[in-house]
């Protein structure tokens, strides 16, 4: 069935390093693919999407990746801060607008 | 401000006892929805409603209903709440189906005694 997975369920890194959070996706119909951030005791919150016909995207301090051969979508992230440690969800969008988010990767950032 | 207003944000409960969770969002979306958050299993959607009057059944519908009466409005009601409901839940709206920028409230979280 469709299922969207994150490969590692923690990361840790040092503060000013780069960032990279992957994600495994198994349905090929879905328009977009989008990444979430959710800081503890908030709702996820947006970050950036990419349709499925680019392979990489760019935002402020962020780029995603995607990688249709193999199913594969990854979140950099530019000189990681503190305020950057949150749970990240990879997601994607299906026909009629539903949401199916994978199970999350802990980001945690070291002084 | 757009936002995504739930309450209440916390709330203890017996089980059988009905309740209600109500969710307003002020951006004037058509796409709305429910979901749970549990530990390992992530998001998972409820219900969602893409527009007044149509609703829709999403994952785990099961011990829950909701209706769409207004466009700014979609209550959650647990009919009769079971110990197995006892999560984080979040509202979210999309300005349109299949937008990807959902924007979510700040939670509910339930325990059912």
């Amino acid at each position: 069935g469709e299922s969207v997975g994150l490969h590692l369920p923690t990361l840790s890194v040092q503060e000013g390093d780069n960032s990279i959070i992957n994600c495994a996706y198994s349905n090929s119909a879905s328009d977009y693919f989008i990444w979430y951030k959710q800081e503890s005791g908030k709702g996820p919150q947006f970050i950036i999407d990419i349709r499925s016909n680019m392979d990489k995207r760019q935002g402020q301090r962020v780029t995603v990746l995607l990688n249709k051969t193999v199913k594969h979508l990854s979140l950099q992230i530019a000189a990681t801060q503190p305020g950057d440690s949150a749970v990240y969800f990879c997601a994607e969008n299906t026909q009629g607008g539903k949401l199916i988010f994978g199970q999350g990767t802990e980001l945690s950032v070291k002084p | 401000e757009a936002q995504v207003t739930q309450n209440p944000r916390y709330l203890i409960t017996v089980t059988g006892k009905k309740l209600t969770v109500t969710c307003s969002q002020n951006m004037n979306h058509e796409y709305m929805s429910w979901y749970r958050q549990d530990p390992g299993l992530g998001l998972r959607q409820i219900y969602y409603s893409m527009n007044v009057e149509v609703t829709d059944k999403g994952d785990v519908p099961e011990g829950y209903k909701v209706s769409r009466k207004e466009k700014r409005n979609f209550p959650l009601i647990l009919e009769s709440p079971s110990p197995n409901q006892t999560s984080l839940y979040f509202c979210a709206s999309t300005s349109h189906p299949g937008g990807t920028e959902a924007f979510f409230g700040q939670g509910t979280r339930l325990t059912v005694v």
